[in-house]
């Protein structure tokens, strides 16, 4: 069964450092997503994509992320310039695009600890 | 706006039968989902509710009500392989948005 796969599985990082999060969706799949779970905390959405473009993104989502699909299979979620709160486990999720029954399939997640 | 309210731990035994119920208020709704998490790792896809009924898959089974804002995942047959998170989670119905809005989970431990 196909599945999203998420490199690496922990990032340890500096405080101000950038980080790069990668992402394989399912490849049929049409919408591609970003979540966030901060220890002991709900799961909160970052970002959805579509068509090469962010579709919706939540207050999370400040100028310091971005997101961008740099070829036919990878989808990479960008921390510009980390901060403390930002560790958390970062879950890429995908979906094949019927709104009425799109379920959402996520990865293993990215741990990032940030220093 | 949009909250999810769900019991934060619950307890049951192997065998059991257990019932989690989540309620909800938002401003639109366009479906329900329930996700299975163990801890440390991703959530797993467990069910799917948009109109008002019961859905059985295997030893789960989701309903909802949207006029209550309600809906319960039970699980019947109870393994120790069952004690995880149980996230459920409201998307809108607003055109284009796609983004889950997830609950704090029900921690369940299945007792021998």
């Amino acid at each position: 069964e196909p599945e999203v796969t998420q490199t690496p599985s922990h990032q340890v990082t500096q405080m101000g450092q950038e980080v790069i999060l990668r992402c394989v969706p399912i490849s049929n799949h049409l919408y591609f997503y970003w979540y966030r779970q901060i220890l002991g905390q709900k799961v909160e959405f970052l970002v959805s994509f579509y068509n090469n473009e962010i579709s919706e993104k939540s207050e999370i989502f400040d100028d310091q992320f971005s997101v961008e699909r740099p070829d036919g299979s990878n989808f990479t979620l960008k921390i510009r310039s980390t901060k403390l709160e930002d560790s958390a486990m970062y879950f890429c999720a995908s979906g094949r695009g019927a709104v009425s029954t799109d379920t959402q399939y996520f990865g293993p997640g990215t741990r990032l600890t940030v220093l | 706006g949009q909250n999810i309210d769900q019991p934060t731990e619950m307890t049951a035994t192997e065998g059991a039968i257990v019932q989690i119920n989540c309620t909800y208020q938002t401003s639109g709704f366009n479906g329900l989902f329930w996700y299975q998490q163990h801890a440390g790792e991703a959530p797993t896809f467990l069910s799917y509710n948009v109109l008002d009924g019961l859905e059985e898959k295997g030893r789960f089974s989701s309903f909802l009500s949207r006029s209550k804002g309600y809906s319960y995942l039970l699980l019947k047959e109870l393994q120790m392989k069952d004690s995880a998170s149980y996230l459920c989670a409201v998307r809108d119905v607003d055109m284009g948005r796609r983004a889950l809005t997830f609950g704090s989970g029900t921690r369940l431990q299945v007792q021998p």
